[in-house]
Order: C-alpha cells, then structure tokens, then sequence
C-alpha cells in the first residue's frame, strides 16, 4: 500500500520568515496530494491540494509544488504569521474522491512573534 | 449549524467496557469516514461508507464496528475496550476529494 512520509515533524520559525514542509510518496499511481491544518482540539482542515497534472498550485501565502518523478511535494508557507501555528499533515491518494488518502505524521509548526 | 459534529468530545471508561461515538454531517455528503489520531498524531483511516454502505474497513480489530442508519450519521461502536484503543476518533464526510472532519472524540481507556 502507501505509504507517505514527512519531515520535519517539528519547525519553529520566526513570524515574516518562509516554512517548508515535505513529503515522500511510494506509490507512483497516487494522483491526489492534499495539505491538511490541524489548529489544537480542532480536527484536520484542508488548505490546498494539487493533482498530478499540475506541478505547481498557489493560494496566497500558500504554495504546494509536485515532482511526480521523485514523487514529492512540498508545502511553502511565506511571510508567517503567528495563526499559521498548528499541525499540518500532508496525504495521498490514488482517487479524485479522497476514499482513501494516506496521511503523512504531521509537521508541528511555530511561529514565533 | 456546524457541519459535522460528533459525540461525545470527551469519553473516559474502563477497559472491558463497550462504549459508542455519533457523528452526523448536514452537508449532504455521500461518503463518510471515521479515522483515527494516535497519541504521535498519527491519523489512519478505520472505516468509509457510500450512502449507508461499507467501502473501506482496513485492518482493524473487529471490536470495532461501524453503523450507518441513514447516508448522514455514521457511529462508532466499541466493545471490550483496551488500553490501545486510546486516541482521538475523528469522524469525516466527502463529496468529492475534499474531506470535511468532525471536532474529534477524545477516548481514554483506564
């Protein structure tokens, strides 16, 4: 089966400076990479996600990138801000629908102010 | 008019005993999930169901079973609890690749 695998598990940076969270995935008919945000006692909320025909995807301060042939993608956080202090986990999935993503162990991001 | 809710947030019990977690999503989904959050915050999926149907039950102890009485509720029934069972269970609903998570249930076996 998948299997994912992140790094780092933890990250502290201070608030205005860039996070980059990655993953490694092993089965190369996984299409579907989505980043997930874990805010304390909340559950996980998406933030983006990419497929596999695009190399690249960007929502404001968020960008996530994809290198199929490696198989691995990327998550940049620019400009910080203390709210984007959470857990964030990465996943993947052979299907559009999401039945059934592999997550990643989570990135425990601070942001310092 | 949260979007899928779960209860109990917080369940303490003794080993040995059955308990259960409700979820309920209003966002017409068809598909719904229950993961579980290790205390590593490991997340894996436990079961998946389409519009009252099984699609994924992965390897888990048959302790644990699924019941989905309508396409909006799917509760989790626990019998002869272990320590193991320890965790947070996060139920979830889809329509199309994006998953939609409940606040979690806390459950602490003694």
């Amino acid at each position: 089966g998948e299997n994912v695998e992140q790094h780092p598990s933890t990250l502290s940076v201070q608030e205005g400076d860039s996070a980059v969270i990655k993953c490694t995935y092993s089965d190369s008919a996984s299409n579907y990479f989505p980043w997930y945000k874990q805010e304390l006692g909340k559950g996980p909320q998406l933030i983006i996600d990419i497929r596999s025909n695009v190399g690249e995807k960007k929502d404001q301060r968020i960008a996530v990138t994809l290198n199929k042939t490696a198989k691995h993608f990327s998550l940049h956080i620019t400009e910080t801000q203390p709210e984007d202090s959470a857990v964030y986990f990465c996943a993947a999935s052979k299907d559009n629908a999401g039945n059934m993503l592999t997550f990643g162990g989570g990135t425990r991001l601070m942001v310092k102010p | 008019d949260t979007a899928v809710s779960q209860t109990p947030k917080y369940l303490v019990t003794q080993m040995g005993n059955d308990k259960s977690i409700k979820c309920e999503q209003n966002l017409g989904h068809d598909t719904m999930y229950w993961y579980k959050q290790d205390s590593k915050k490991f997340l894996k999926i436990m079961f998946s169901y389409n519009n009252k149907e099984l699609i994924i039950n992965e390897t888990v102890p048959n302790r644990f079973s699924p019941k989905s009485p309508d396409k909006a509720h799917l509760n989790l029934h626990i019998n002869s609890l272990e320590l193991g069972d320890s965790a947070v269970y996060f139920c979830a609903s889809s329509l199309t690749g994006e998953l939609f998570f409940g606040e979690g249930s806390r459950l602490t076996v003694l």
